[in-house]
């Protein structure tokens, strides 16, 4: 595997359900991010990593919980969705001590029913 | 706060040359980012300009003013597989990896 990856790319849940969406990297990175993707809306960054500890979050409902648990890895767990949360979501990586440039990966495509 | 605008959609010609806008207007500036996103895939990385003037790589150009909040992308020889959406972004402070998005210019190549 290269690059960004994210598992699952499509997922639909109720809104009792938990679910967890995850994102890998293999490109050495020591940042990593989520973003929403919502139809004519600019990408919303909710949460950055920097060598593993959380330096930003976004004013990010506490349904969403990120976990970062090594530099490779990052993971959004999901519970209680609404039906407005459905969006694709982002995971990106970078850099953070040289390089400008995020790499994203395909994105997980959520649905709340 | 910030803020970042470009045109929701342009149509061009194959072969032509598009110019796509962003002004923006954010509480610091330390560098603005061009990326393009195809419809269901993820956003690629294209351009980056942190001094004024412009950036050319190939086809596509990036111009920057600082002074003025603008910037714009310049595609030439225009392809069909051009059509995709352009997201404008912008770094306020350096170190601090936080892009703040305008909301894309989706691009329609026709015959």
């Amino acid at each position: 595997e290269t690059g960004v990856t994210q598992t699952p790319r499509h997922l639909v849940m109720g809104m009792t359900n938990k679910k967890s969406l995850k994102c890998e990297q293999h490109l050495g990175h020591n940042a990593m991010y989520w973003y929403k993707q919502s139809a004519k809306k600019p990408l919303e960054l909710m949460f950055v990593y920097s060598l593993e500890e959380r330096v930003e979050n976004n004013s990010v409902p506490s349904r969403f919980s990120p976990e970062c648990p090594n530099s490779s890895h990052l993971f959004l767990h999901l519970h209680t969705l609404q039906p407005e949360d459905s969006a694709l979501y982002l995971c990106a990586s970078s850099q953070r001590d040289d390089s400008y440039e995020q790499y994203f990966g395909p994105g997980t495509r959520l649905t709340v029913t | 706060g910030q803020n970042i605008d470009q045109p929701t959609e342009m149509t061009a010609t194959e072969g032509a040359i598009v110019q796509i806008n962003c002004t923006y207007q954010t509480s610091g500036f330390n560098g603005l980012f061009w990326y393009q996103q195809h419809a269901g895939e993820a956003p690629t990385f294209l351009s980056y300009n942190v001094l004024d003037g412009l950036e050319e790589k190939g086809r596509f150009s990036s111009f920057l003013s600082r002074s003025k909040g603008y910037s714009y992308l310049l595609l030439k020889e225009l392809q069909m597989k051009d059509s995709a959406s352009y997201l404008c972004a912008v770094r306020a402070n350096f170190g601090n990896e936080k892009l703040t998005f305008g909301t894309g210019t989706r691009l329609t190549i026709i015959p």
